[in-house]
């Protein structure tokens, strides 16, 4: 079946470091991918996607990259800020006649520090 | 908009005893999803709907129940509460139409459950 591999957490990293989440799939056909982020007591937002291969997705300083040969999408951000704490997910999903699906990853806890 | 929202936010039930949790969403999205997150575990999908009408088990059903009353608001019911039920549940809504292509998930806020 479907699946979504990435690193565990805590990664604790110092205001202005740069950050890498790796995130690797498995999946029958052309999924879609995404990083959701989870702050604190609330629920999921998105945070980028990426429909096709070779496709970055891009938001608040976050980028990923679609690489169908090496079905990973990994997460970075050139210069993290402590507001950047939170959890982030991984998740793909491929468009059925039965809806969205999404399979997610098991999250992995970001703590910035000063 | 409020987008996705969920009631109640927190609930604390007795083994054996009965809820419903309820979900409703103003974005004309045709798919809803009922999800339990779990630590360590990410969040695994219960049920879903693909369009009102219709609904799907999903990765976890077993001690769950949905009903789509319509196409705003999708109901998830625990019929006798079991201590492995404790999590957060998180409501999700998805999509004008299948042919929009468009398959953006958007989650409610959460409800924290403890079955004790």
């Amino acid at each position: 079946g479907d699946s979504v591999t990435q690193m565990e957490g805590p990664v604790t990293l110092s205001e202005e470091a740069f950050l890498t989440i790796n995130c690797t799939y498995t999946a029958t056909g052309y999924p879609s991918l995404f990083w959701y982020v989870q702050y604190p007591g609330e629920g999921l937002q998105l945070l980028l996607k990426a429909t096709k291969a070779d496709d970055k997705g891009s938001n608040k300083g976050f980028e990923a990259t679609y690489r169908k040969e090496t079905t990973s999408f990994h997460l970075e951000k050139g210069s993290v800020q402590v507001s950047d704490s939170a959890v982030y997910f991984c998740a793909l999903t491929l468009l059925t006649g039965g809806g969205n699906k999404l399979t997610f990853g098991t999250g992995t806890q970001l703590k910035v520090e000063l | 908009n409020a987008g996705v929202t969920q009631t109640p936010k927190f609930q604390v039930l007795k083994t054996g005893q009965s809820m419903t949790l309820q979900c409703a969403q103003d974005m004309n999205h045709n798919s809803m999803y009922w999800y339990r997150q779990d630590p360590g575990m990410g969040l695994r999908l219960i049920y879903y709907s693909a369009s009102e009408g219709t609904t799907d088990k999903g990765e976890v059903p077993n001690g769950y129940n949905v009903s789509r009353l319509n196409k705003r608001e999708f109901s998830l019911r625990l019929e006798s509460a079991a201590p492995s039920q404790t999590s957060v549940y998180f409501c999700a809504s998805s999509g004008r139409g299948l042919e929009s292509g468009t398959d953006t998930q958007y989650f409610g806020p959460g409800t924290r459950l403890t079955v004790l």
